[in-house]
């Protein structure tokens, strides 16, 4: 199984910066890559998809970009609903596994 | 708009089986593959596998095979998840999500909390 690691863990930030996640995969998952947020209680939410293609509806902020097997999540400046926790997902091969959580913190 | 609802809480007991029902609308049932992905309380995601509706065929996490069976019935726009021989670790939150394709997850359904206790 492909792993997917995420850093940091945890990541703690203000309203107004720009803030970068970062997923590694133990392979190559080309650009079969996506990124969700989770706000507590409720379902994931699709953000990106195929490492940088943006959901319709989803803000402008966010972008995403890397292949192969190193991806970042990028915010481009904060704002007060982005604080949650954010989830990289390969699909490249089976089983699709996803990386262990960021959870972004209000500082 | 797209929704899927997925059927209440379950407590079931260890051994035994649970079967979670993902009532889809506002889209074609049959042109987007539905998957099924769990979390454990305080824990991470993890990809139980999928079902294309149209052929109802299916792809399942090796770690579920065995255990896990994912059906649909196109007349009422529902997709189904059966998990078997239940135990403490399945303990979880289970969604249902529906996708244009086998790989990510587009439109989420609000989770099912299935608690197994003795």
């Amino acid at each position: 199984d492909i792993q997917m690691t995420q850093s940091p863990s945890t990541l703690t930030a203000s309203v107004g910066d720009r803030v970068t996640v970062t997923c590694r995969a133990s392979e190559s998952v080309r650009r079969w890559l996506a990124w969700y947020q989770q706000k507590p209680g409720k379902a994931p939410k699709l953000l990106i998809y195929e490492a940088s293609t943006l959901e319709s509806g989803v803000p402008s902020r966010f972008s995403g970009s890397g292949s192969g097997t190193e991806f970042t999540l990028t915010i481009s400046s904060l704002q007060p609903d982005d604080f949650a926790t954010y989830y990289c997902q390969h699909y490249y091969n089976y089983p699709y596994t996803f990386g262990q959580g960021t959870k972004l913190e209000i500082k | 708009q797209v929704q899927l609802v997925q059927s209440g809480a379950e407590v079931k007991k260890p051994g035994a089986s649970v079967k979670v029902s993902c009532k889809t609308s506002g889209y074609s049932f049959t042109g987007q593959f539905i998957h099924w992905v769990r979390q454990a309380p305080g824990q991470g995601l993890e990809w139980m596998g999928w079902i294309n509706p149209y052929s109802g065929g299916t792809e399942y996490a090796q770690k579920f095979q065995g255990r896990v069976t994912m059906a649909r019935d196109t007349s009422i726009s529902t997709a189904y998840m059966e998990l078997s021989s239940l135990t403490s670790d399945d303990t979880a939150v289970y969604y249902c999500a529906s996708s244009p394709k086998s790989g990510y997850a587009a439109y989420w359904g609000q989770g099912t909390l299935v608690t197994v206790s003795s």
